[in-house]
């Protein structure tokens, strides 16, 4: 199973909704976690399960999606939201692919 | 508290042999798999493969199968990474990961590999 990502990079504004995309090859239900990454730093786990908010994760990142669709929403951009933003799909719980990344910078 | 910790730096050359490790703590290391993840300079991740500490079962990605070994040694609760022999392309971050139920919720804090004649 192949994942899509899209856009690759996108500049917002502090305050912007952003939405990053990742679609799967074939119908992968809703076993799809996402990850923000800062340079130098391992990867966070943000959202698990499509839509499942993490512990401790702010409200603002929002997870939508079920089949070959799925979006990663960030409602409100705050400054230490930038980093590089990872969508994951698990199969059999032992096997993985990560998506190309989205990196979020400032405009 | 779960703890994954990397073994540090390594400068290698190539051709030469390399294992890195992952010690966890703050758990029973036997009852979780760990995974490992490369990423290369200014790259994407890669899962690599995973093991089960328990029984050392493990799986590979297509990708990294014949390429690199897994291994573990429940007794020191110890994961590790190694190649028989290096070469350019293996210069990479490698993080491992401990997943439950599909999800990577913890991370190790990373072993930068570099690989240069």
């Amino acid at each position: 199973i192949q994942m899509a990502q899209s856009p690759s990079s996108l500049s917002a504004s502090v305050g912007d909704r952003v939405t990053i995309t990742c679609r799967a090859s074939q119908d992968i239900k809703k076993y799809i976690n996402w990850y923000q990454q800062k340079p130098g730093k391992a990867p966070k786990l943000l959202i698990y399960d499509a839509s499942n908010l993490y512990t401790g994760i702010p409200s603002r990142f929002i997870g939508s999606g079920s089949g070959t669709d799925f979006t990663l929403t960030i409602s409100s951009l705050q400054p230490e939201d930038l980093a590089t933003y990872y969508c994951q799909h698990y199969e059999n719980l032992l096997f993985f692919t990560f998506g190309p990344g989205t990196n979020v910078a400032l405009k | 508290e779960v703890q994954l910790v990397q073994s540090g730096a390594e400068v290698k050359k190539p051709g030469e042999p390399l294992k890195i490790s992952c010690r966890g703590s703050g758990y029973s290391f036997s009852s979780y798999w760990i995974a490992w993840v490369r990423q290369m300079p200014g790259k994407g991740l890669e899962w690599m493969g995973i093991i089960n500490p328990g029984d050392s079962d493990r799986r590979y990605s297509p990708s990294f199968q014949g390429r690199v070994t897994i291994s573990a040694d429940k007794s020191i609760s110890t994961a590790y990474l190694q190649w028989s022999s290096l070469n350019a392309s293996d210069s990479a971050m490698y993080f491992c990961a401990r997943p439950v139920a599909g999800t990577f919720t913890y991370w190790g804090q990373g072993t930068l590999v570099t690989v240069s004649s």
